[in-house]
């Protein structure tokens, strides 16, 4: 079945950075788009960023963009988000998902949780 | 960009049915759109998605007291037979080029 599995997470200071990974199985992993969504403390689902089947496009929300970058390895079945510059308001649980082409997604890993604090 | 708006709360009797609304806005009302449930303490489980015409396709595993419609901008998840485990956030989802989009989130209490 498929599974997503993120790790990664953790404390670290205002400026810091930490980088995500998820483990993917259960499917052809290369013929996916991924997804980073994270979860604010007690707030609604905000999406991150995705990246095509290839890696050959990514896209940004706009309160990640220039300090977060996607990217995945499709030999390792593995996506990752590289996150720089951090700050008190990505304090969140981040999620990885599967996205059916360019369209909804189907299956969500359980998360893993980044605070960032001094 | 789309924009989703979904009410903050709802609540219905054990037993009874309940319907989400989620309304698409600011974009053409022909978007398709996703429902996703979250239990407290877990991550989102995707539990359909919505076409235009009405037409959904459920995920694996998704009982058939869930069922979504369509009309207009509107997209609809009733949850039929309300049990306890029911009980739960529940997500719109929609995407265009270069973005995706959700919904606030809408708490469901079964009483």
């Amino acid at each position: 079945q498929v599974q997503l599995v993120e790790s990664g997470g953790g404390l670290v200071k205002p400026g810091g950075s930490l980088r995500l990974s998820c483990a993917a199985s259960g499917f052809t992993f290369s013929d996916y788009y991924m997804t980073w969504i994270r979860q604010a403390p007690g707030k609604g689902l905000e999406w991150v960023s995705y990246i095509t089947s290839s890696g050959s496009s990514v896209y940004y929300a706009d309160s990640v963009q220039g300090r977060f970058t996607i990217y995945r390895d499709n030999a390792k079945s593995s996506l990752y988000l590289q996150m720089d510059s951090l700050r008190a308001d990505d304090t969140a649980v981040y999620y990885c998902a599967r996205r059916l082409a360019a369209t909804y997604l189907d299956y969500w890993g359980q998360g893993t949780l980044v605070t960032v604090s001094s | 960009q789309p924009v989703l708006t979904q009410s903050p709360s709802a609540s219905a009797s054990l037993g009874a049915s309940v319907k989400l609304t989620c309304t698409l806005s600011s974009g053409p009302s022909s978007y398709a759109v996703a429902w996703h449930q979250q239990l407290p303490e877990r991550g989102p489980r995707y539990l359909m998605h919505i076409n235009s015409d009405g037409s959904h396709s459920k995920g694996d595993g998704i009982p058939d007291r869930f069922s979504g419609s369509s009309s207009g901008a509107e997209r609809f998840l009733t949850i039929s037979s309300l049990q306890s485990e029911d009980e739960a956030d529940y997500y719109c989802q929609t995407w265009a080029t270069g973005i995706v989009v959700f919904g606030g989130g809408t708490k469901l209490t079964v009483l």
